[in-house]
């Protein structure tokens, strides 16, 4: 099976501007969630889309959305972009995500690197 | 809030040493426990995981973890550790029935050869 892969792999935006980023997940998977990693933070939860409805949501602010469509790919969107939303964006996708069962694990994709100036 | 905690970030060996990897979490109910490894340049990969059973769990390249429900703990280990193991290691818990990931800050180990 391929992977999870993530478009674009690199972007560059001004402060201000917004971004779409794009991720289809593993074929089968209908669980996608995002995260974002900086050296400072780590790796954060965004949110978690299932059967095109957000299911679970971190503590971010709602300058960051996303939407998931009914062949479960999934896109997130930073609007109002700031210097610190540099980071790289990392999607993940998992059969059903709640199962507690070994196919629930979540596979990540290469990640978007987001650099904001 | 659920939390993860990995000490000693930076971690410098020598290639057969051993290494462990601490990994201790905050939630008491039932829970899912990933190790995932970042080589430099490339994605955050599986290492391995424990959903249920034997608390021994081996993953890929030689590693394995042990799950200790009582202190809440699922550390790293591998025997002797190569040049090719240089990478950043993150430990990552689930609760069951949500699969939102906890991560830890990550540990960055060097191998010097």
């Amino acid at each position: 099976k391929a992977g999870v892969t993530q478009t674009p792999r690199y972007l560059i935006k001004t402060r201000g501007q917004q971004v779409t980023l794009s991720c289809s997940p593993i074929s089968g998977h209908r669980s996608v969630s995002w995260y974002q990693q900086t050296p400072g933070q780590g790796l954060q939860f965004l949110f978690e889309y299932f059967s095109e409805t957000q299911r679970n949501k971190g503590n971010f602010p709602g300058r960051f959305s996303g939407r998931q469509f009914s062949n479960s790919r999934s896109e997130m969107n930073v609007s109002t972009l700031e210097l610190g939303d540099s980071a790289l964006y990392l999607c993940a996708s998992s059969s059903i995500g709640t199962s507690g069962r070994d196919t629930d694990t979540q596979y990540f994709g290469p990640g978007t690197r987001l650099t904001v100036l | 809030a659920q939390s993860v905690s990995q000490h000693n970030h930076h971690v410098i060996l020598s290639e057969a040493a051993s290494l462990e990897l601490g990994c201790n979490y905050s939630y008491g109910g039932t829970v899912n426990l990933f190790w995932y490894v970042q080589y430099p340049g490339q994605h955050l990969q599986l290492l391995l995981k424990y959903f249920s059973g034997d608390p021994l769990v081996k993953g890929i390249k030689g590693f394995e973890a042990e799950f200790i429900k009582s202190k809440f703990s699922f550390n790293l280990r591998k025997p002797s550790v190569q040049w090719s193991d240089t990478a950043e290691y993150f430990c990552a818990v689930r609760r069951y029935g949500n699969n939102r990931l906890a991560f830890g800050k990550g540990n960055q180990v060097v191998v010097i050869p």
